[in-house]
């Protein structure tokens, strides 16, 4: 029964560097999403998908890609990290439709120095 | 643009003590309101949904109303316990898929 899986959990990365924020749901969901949560901020939609093959943008795209290759994965790749993008980031998936509950990962908390 | 406000930022309170949690919001055309709970290094875990045909959605001590002209919800919690303590969100949607989240109140339970 694991839900939404992130990892890493936690990740320095020099600025300029790139990485990849893994998330993976067992619960067969269409919908899957990321967030950042700042302080003060609230959580920001990134990018978000809903289903094989398809993503869209959020409120604050610029500086991650994502693709959706199968119904369970989800990646969120940073492509040239910068300290700006020092956060805490979470993967949510759900079902379709008004009445879905939104299960959320436990976070990855990403440093950029 | 959908604004969510949730206000106090935090709020301590003695245990045993019924509390209510504010959230606004400026648009109130949106089908469902959700309040969420997230503890320290936690994800989101979703507490209840509220639909906009709905005025009350109750969980065990917790209720959540929705008055979609007045823009507010509200979240109630009946008899507070110190394992109360996190942060509480709500958040609302915007087109089919997308959710507008407010900033939270920190809630601390002092035994």
């Amino acid at each position: 029964n694991a839900g939404v899986t992130q990892t890493p959990k936690f990740q320095v990365l020099k600025t300029g560097q790139s990485m990849t924020l893994q998330c993976a749901q067992d619960m067969n969901h269409e919908y899957m999403s990321w967030y950042r949560q700042d302080p003060g901020m609230g959580l920001r939609l990134i990018h978000y998908s809903v289903g094989a093959g398809i993503t869209d943008q959020g409120e604050v795209p610029n500086g991650y890609n994502v693709s959706r290759s199968t119904t369970e994965d989800f990646p969120l790749r940073l492509l040239s990290a910068a300290p700006s993008q020092t956060s805490v980031y979470f993967c949510a998936s759900s079902s379709t439709g008004r009445s879905r509950t939104i299960y959320f990962g436990e976070g990855s908390w990403l440093t950029v120095v | 643009k959908q604004e969510v406000t949730q206000i106090p930022a935090a709020l301590s309170v003695p245990e045993g003590e019924n509390l209510v949690l504010n959230c606004s919001f400026t648009d109130s055309a949106i089908y469902n309101l959700q309040w969420f709970r997230q503890d320290p290094g936690k994800g989101l875990t979703s507490l209840l949904l509220i639909q906009s045909s709905q005025r009350e959605q109750t969980s065990g001590r917790l209720n959540a109303s929705l008055d979609k002209s007045s823009g507010r919800s509200t979240l109630y919690i009946a008899a507070s316990q110190p394992g109360d303590s996190a942060t509480y969100l709500c958040a609302v949607p915007f087109g089919n898929e997308k959710l507008t989240f407010g900033t939270g109140t920190r809630l601390t339970i002092i035994p």
